[in-house]
């Protein structure tokens, strides 16, 4: 119940194009949605995040859509460069009392000119 | 602002030697405080968090332990190391229960 299952693994996508990750999650005390960009070697850097009031949230390029009834969260890269070339990772939280973020498993993006 | 420092960056032991790594976070008090560990191509992994000075909880049962001696300071321990243990360790902090902040991390490689 704890898991946070993100798709697809791997995601190619020409330069302009959307990149769309989803991911779905079952505990329903989830309450704050965070995603995630790593570039290799790096440290994950919180991209952006949503919390389950909102269907939508949108910070530039980069907008997160939830499905509060499905249990599913997506984020959408609109016109994709390849500086986006990262892993993306989704993860959620029970948030007061719960200190610990729960990580889907990663999408390698790579956006090709 | 809010600063966070991990080191070392990278460091490569031998099978059996003890680890130390340290994390510090500027510009803030008393954060919470994690331990992560990432292996190669795979997800984040909690290790230990920390809400206060000697207050440590651990997820996962393993050769490694932390410490908080200061309010601000995070320090990762193995007394003797496995080849299991290689991998990115990553430091994070926040305050309050929700965004998580990362540091550099350090790429640790046991031979």
């Amino acid at each position: 119940q704890q898991q946070v299952k993100q798709s697809p693994q791997s995601l190619i996508v020409q330069k302009g194009g959307i990149s769309i990750i989803n991911c779905a999650y079952e505990n329903t005390a989830f309450d704050y949605f965070p995603w995630y960009q790593q570039f290799p070697g790096k440290g994950p850097a919180l991209l952006i995040a949503i919390r389950p009031d909102v269907s939508e949230k949108k910070e530039g390029r980069f907008t997160i859509s939830f499905n509060k009834s499905a249990k599913q969260f997506s984020l959408h890269i609109m016109d994709s460069q390849p500086g986006d070339s990262a892993t993306y990772f989704c993860a959620a939280t029970a948030g007061a009392g719960s200190y610990q973020l729960t990580f889907g498993k990663g999408t390698k993006l790579s956006v090709i000119p | 602002s809010q600063t966070i420092h991990q080191w070392p960056a990278t460091l490569v032991q031998p099978v059996g030697s003890p680890l130390s790594l340290e994390c510090t976070v500027e510009g803030t008090s008393n954060p919470n405080l994690y331990w992560y560990r990432q292996a190669a191509g795979r997800g984040l992994q909690l290790l230990f968090y920390s809400v206060g000075i000697g207050q440590i909880s651990s997820e996962v049962p393993q050769n490694l332990s932390a410490s908080r001696p200061q309010d601000r300071q995070f320090i990762l321990s193995s007394k003797k190391l496995l080849l299991s243990d290689s991998g990115f360790y990553l430091c994070a902090w926040n305050e309050g229960f929700y965004e998580q902040y990362f540091g550099p991390g350090t790429r640790l490689t046991v031979t």
